[in-house]
C-alpha cells in the first residue's frame, strides 16, 4: 500500500537558517503530494501541494518539488523565522488507494531566536 | 467563510461508554473524511464519504467504530464500548469533490480521553 516516510525530528534551528525536511513516498498510482503544518495549539492546515511530476508547490517562503524519479517531495525554506516553529506533515492522496490522505510521521521544527 | 467545525472539542469518558463525535463540513463540499491522531500511531485514516456513494470504511480499526453522514452534510462518528486505546484526537476534513488533487480542510478536532 501507499506510504510516506519523512525525517524524524525534532529539528532545532536558529532564526534565518535554511530548513530542509526530507519526504519520500511509495504509491500504487499517480499521487498528489501535500505538506500540511500544525502550529502549536492549532489545527492542521495545508502549506502547499503539487499534483503532478515536476510541479513545484510554494507558500509562505516554503517550496517543495514533486520528483517522480526519486519519489520525493522535500520541503525547503531559505530563512526560517520563530513563527515557523510547528509540526510538518508530508502526505499523499492517490485515487488508486481511495483518495484518502496517507501521512508521514511528522517532523517537529523549533526555531530559536 | 466558515471552516470545518467539530464538537465537542474535548470529551472525557469512562471505559465501556459510547461516545458520539460530530463534524460539520464546509458548505458545498461533497467529500468528508475522518482521521485519528495519536502519539503512537500518528495520523491515520478512518472513513471517507463521497456524495451518495457507499462510504470507504477501510480504516475503521474495529466494529466498535461506525459513522454516518446525514443529508450529505453533517457526520457523526460513534465509538461503542470505548477502550483506553481509543484515546486520541479525532479529526474531520472535507474537500470540494473528493478528487486526489483536492485540498482537504481540517477541523480543530475532538480530543477524546478514555479513563
Amino acid at each position: 500500500g501507499d506510504s510516506v516516510t519523512q525525517m524524524e525530528g525534532p529539528v532545532t534551528l536558529s532564526e534565518e537558517a535554511f530548513l530542509t525536511i526530507n519526504c519520500t513516498y511509495t504509491a500504487t498510482g499517480y499521487p498528489s503530494l501535500f505538506w500540511y503544518v500544525q502550529y502549536p495549539g492549532e489545527g492542521l492546515q495545508l502549506l502547499l501541494k503539487a499534483t503532478k511530476a515536476d510541479d513545484k508547490g510554494s507558500n509562505k517562503g516554503f517550496e517543495a518539488t514533486y520528483r517522480k524519479e526519486t519519489t520525493s517531495f522535500h520541503l525547503e525554506k531559505g530563512s526560517v523565522q520563530v513563527s515557523d516553529s510547528a509540526v510538518y506533515f508530508c502526505a499523499l492522496s492517490d485515487r488508486a488507494a481511495g483518495n484518502k490522505l496517507t501521512f508521514g510521521g511528522g517532523t517537529r521544527v523549533l526555531v530559536k531566536p | 467563510g466558515a471552516g470545518v467545525s467539530q464538537s465537542p472539542s474535548n470529551k472525557v469518558t469512562e471505559k465501556g461508554k459510547d461516545v458520539e463525535l460530530r463534524c460539520d463540513p464546509i458548505s458545498g463540499h461533497t467529500a468528508l473524511y475522518w482521521y485519528r491522531q495519536s502519539l503512537g500511531q500518528g495520523l491515520e485514516f478512518l472513513i471517507y464519504f463521497q456524495g451518495n456513494s457507499a462510504p470507504d470504511k477501510s480504516g475503521l480499526p474495529s466494529d466498535r467504530f461506525s459513522a454516518e453522514r446525514t443529508g450529505g452534510s453533517v457526520s457523526t462518528l460513534t465509538i461503542q464500548r470505548t477502550q483506553q486505546e481509543d484515546s486520541a484526537v479525532y479529526l474531520c476534513a472535507s474537500s470540494l469533490a473528493g478528487a486526489p488533487t483536492d485540498t482537504q480542510y481540517f477541523g480543530p478536532g475532538t480530543r477524546l480521553t478514555v479513563l
